[in-house]
């Protein structure tokens, strides 16, 4: 069955520029996570959904970065003014359980590089 | 202090070997703890979750202790496709499921 899928693959911007992610996952996943992950590190986490609403934002490290997922399936990550230290991979995953247990499916990401 | 600390290695050990990478997290109140493993350029995948009274799957064993909040990863007889990095992830705020993400502990088999 088809898995996680991000859009597009890569991303090159300039500073100052608005930028969208996007993130289809598994099909029946209610629970859906946003990650940044730098070179080196582990995914960093930035926010999570339960159905449509935001259950954690506590991860977005400013009011320029903004995500949405309307009707509770493909969510759109929204980055304004980008700046250079914003270049990362940007991973999305999905899970079916809405606890804490269940397995995490990831997407390839999207590798935003602003220059 | 980080929430989720591992060691980032890399740790290069020979084929057949038995290696075992600790994490240690912050939050007493954690509860569920896993164990993905990352490809270079590629995605986590999670390789098994951990569970109080220790869990294996073929060569893979992982231990929990919370008394002194850490878990592990032994890996035995070890092959060319277990190199990778390993993340620990801890679920650290209960009631959130916000999963926490180790730096990760890179690991290389040699021939």
């Amino acid at each position: 069955g088809a898995g996680v899928s991000q859009t597009p693959s890569n991303k090159v911007t300039e500073k100052g520029k608005y930028v969208e992610l996007r993130c289809d996952p598994i099909s029946g996943h209610t629970a859906l996570y946003w990650y940044r992950q730098s070179l080196g590190q582990g995914p960093e986490f930035l926010i999570y959904f339960q159905g449509t609403g935001a259950a954690d934002d506590s991860g977005l490290p400013n009011d320029r970065f903004f995500a949405v997922r309307p009707e509770g399936s493909v969510s759109t990550l929204k980055i304004q003014r980008t700046e250079r230290g914003d270049s990362a991979v940007y991973l999305c995953a999905s899970s079916l359980t809405s606890g804490g247990a269940g397995e995490q499916f990831f997407g390839p990401g999207t590798r935003l590089t602003v220059l | 202090r980080k929430e989720v600390e591992q060691d980032p290695g890399p740790f290069n050990v020979p084929e057949g070997a038995t290696v075992a990478f600790n994490c240690t997290y912050s939050n007493s109140a954690s509860q569920s703890f896993f164990w993905y493993r990352q490809d270079c350029r590629k995605e986590p995948k999670l390789l098994m979750s951990v569970y109080s009274s220790g869990n294996e799957d073929g060569r893979f064993t992982a231990q929990l202790n919370r008394a002194s909040q850490y878990i592990s990863l032994l890996i035995r007889d070890s092959k060319l496709s277990d190199s990778a990095t390993y993340l620990c992830v801890v679920n650290t705020d209960s009631g959130t499921y916000k999963y926490i993400f180790g730096t990760g502990t890179r690991l290389k088999v040699l021939a």
